[in-house]
């Protein structure tokens, strides 16, 4: 099993549509949970982080399941600028572990 | 600087020659990592630096790779003999220490476009 899974996607999906990507992780004690965006032939920047609470950031809510070991990133009311690959990534924090990064989900949003 | 300074952007070399990248972390960061990206592909974990700790290198891909960073701060990525399956884009990414949560996650650079010819 990978340490961090993702769907590779493509979903093609039009806009305003609501659009939901889950992760899966496979180290229980992961500590710190992001999602980052990556545009095509540009590097990945953080999108949000995700906390135990989960967290919303306008038409983004990010979700964390620690019981099930996933993170789930929802956009609504999706616009053509969505159109990227969302990559899910996970930190252990401690012990020495280094932070993993997900093969990410392509996203194409539509007119 | 306010970012993380990768250099060269780009970089075409024959095949068989060397090459080293540098990569300039965020002032105060003192966890660094290297990866690559091969076009449509996903980030390859190559090497991570941490402090002072000796530096978790699983996932070069050969010994013709090895990295180095100076003073807790440059990292200088070197390749030797580079072969044509080493184009790739190479980026750099730092962050404040590893052990502590910390919302800002990762910050990378815009990458070395590497191309073996």
């Amino acid at each position: 099993r990978k340490e961090v899974e993702q769907d590779p996607g493509p979903f093609n999906v039009p806009e305003g549509a609501t659009v939901a990507f889950n992760c899966t992780y496979s180290n229980s004690a992961s500590q710190s949970f992001f999602w980052y965006r990556q545009d095509c032939r540009k590097e990945p920047k953080l999108l949000m982080s995700v906390y135990s609470s989960g967290n919303e950031d306008g038409r983004f809510t990010a979700q964390l399941n620690r019981a099930s070991q996933y993170i789930s990133l929802l956009i609504r009311d999706s616009k053509l600028s969505d159109s990227a690959t969302y990559l899910c990534v996970v930190n252990p924090g401690t012990g020495g572990f280094k932070t993993i990064f997900g093969a990410g989900t392509r996203l194409f949003v539509k007119a | 600087g306010a970012g993380v300074s990768q250099s060269p952007s780009n970089k075409v070399t024959e095949k068989g020659k060397d090459v080293e990248l540098r990569c300039d972390p965020i002032s105060g960061h003192t966890a660094l990592y290297w990866y690559r990206q091969s076009l449509g592909q996903g980030l390859e974990f190559l090497i991570y630096f941490q402090g002072n700790s000796a530096p978790d290198k699983s996932g070069l891909p050969s010994d013709r790779f090895s990295a180095e960073r100076t003073g807790g701060s440059v990292s200088t990525l070197t390749i030797q003999r580079t072969q044509q399956e080493d184009s790739a884009v190479y980026l750099c990414a730092s962050s404040r220490s590893q052990g502590i949560r910390h919302p800002e996650g990762y910050t990378f650079g815009s990458g070395t476009r590497l191309t073996v010819v």
